[in-house]
């Protein structure tokens, strides 16, 4: 029972390149989110889906993509780096208004 | 916009006391409260949750109280112990929306002292 997974753990880009996240549930899901997690700032929302072909911005959408054309999937696209997107991202999934679980994280740092 | 405030951001605590966090909420259709804890390295998990028909849950060593009229909820952590010791975030959600958006706290970081 994998629960959530991202993919990869760790990522160094330059400034500019563009690079995709992965995140994967086996939970039959409908709800995904993307979070950012900086230092004193908790967690932010980034992007989210309520299902397949349905997408929302969150709290920080600005320098991110996503596109949910499975249920089990929710790729999170930086379009072109820069080091303010240096962070911790993280992915949930949640049936409902209930408990969101987590994957362990892409630490991405941006130079 | 919804906002959570989230008090204290640091708490160092001696084995065997207890722990008090504190949240307060601003958007009143908020009706679901979780309680994250994030170990080192690692995704936030689950420790505790609380729905606005309920004024306090608790599960064996951890509770949490919710007054709605102050748009308040704590979580209490009695006898502690050095594995206690984490990253903790609260959260608001509601059904209003539809969307199930949460609104995480800023986090508090607490030490269990040896």
């Amino acid at each position: 029972n994998a629960g959530v997974t991202q993919t990869p753990k760790f990522q160094v880009l330059k400034t500019g390149q563009s690079m995709t996240l992965q995140c994967a549930q086996d939970m039959n899901h409908e709800y995904m989110s993307w979070y950012r997690q900086d230092p004193g700032m908790g967690l932010r929302l980034i992007h989210y889906s309520v299902g397949a072909g349905i997408t929302d911005q969150g709290e920080v959408p600005n320098g991110y993509n996503v596109s949910r054309s499975t249920t089990e999937d929710f790729p999170l696209r930086l379009l072109s780096a820069a080091p303010s997107q240096t962070s911790v991202y993280f992915c949930a999934s949640q049936q409902g208004n209930t408990e969101a679980f987590f994957g362990q994280g892409t630490r991405l740092t941006v130079v | 916009g919804e906002n959570v405030e989230q008090h204290p951001s640091t708490l160092s605590v001696q084995e065997g006391d207890s722990a008090v966090i504190k949240c307060t909420y601003s958007d009143s259709a908020s009706n679901y409260f979780p309680w994250y804890k994030q170990e080192l390295g690692k995704g936030p998990q689950l420790i505790i949750d609380i729905r606005s028909n309920v004024g306090e849950k608790k599960d064996q060593r951890i509770a949490v109280t919710l007054n709605k009229t102050a748009k308040h909820f704590s979580l209490h952590i009695t006898e502690t112990q050095p594995e206690d010791s984490a990253v903790y975030f609260c959260a608001a959600n509601g059904e209003g929306s539809g969307t199930y958006k949460y609104i995480f706290g800023t986090g508090t970081r607490l030490k269990v002292l040896a």
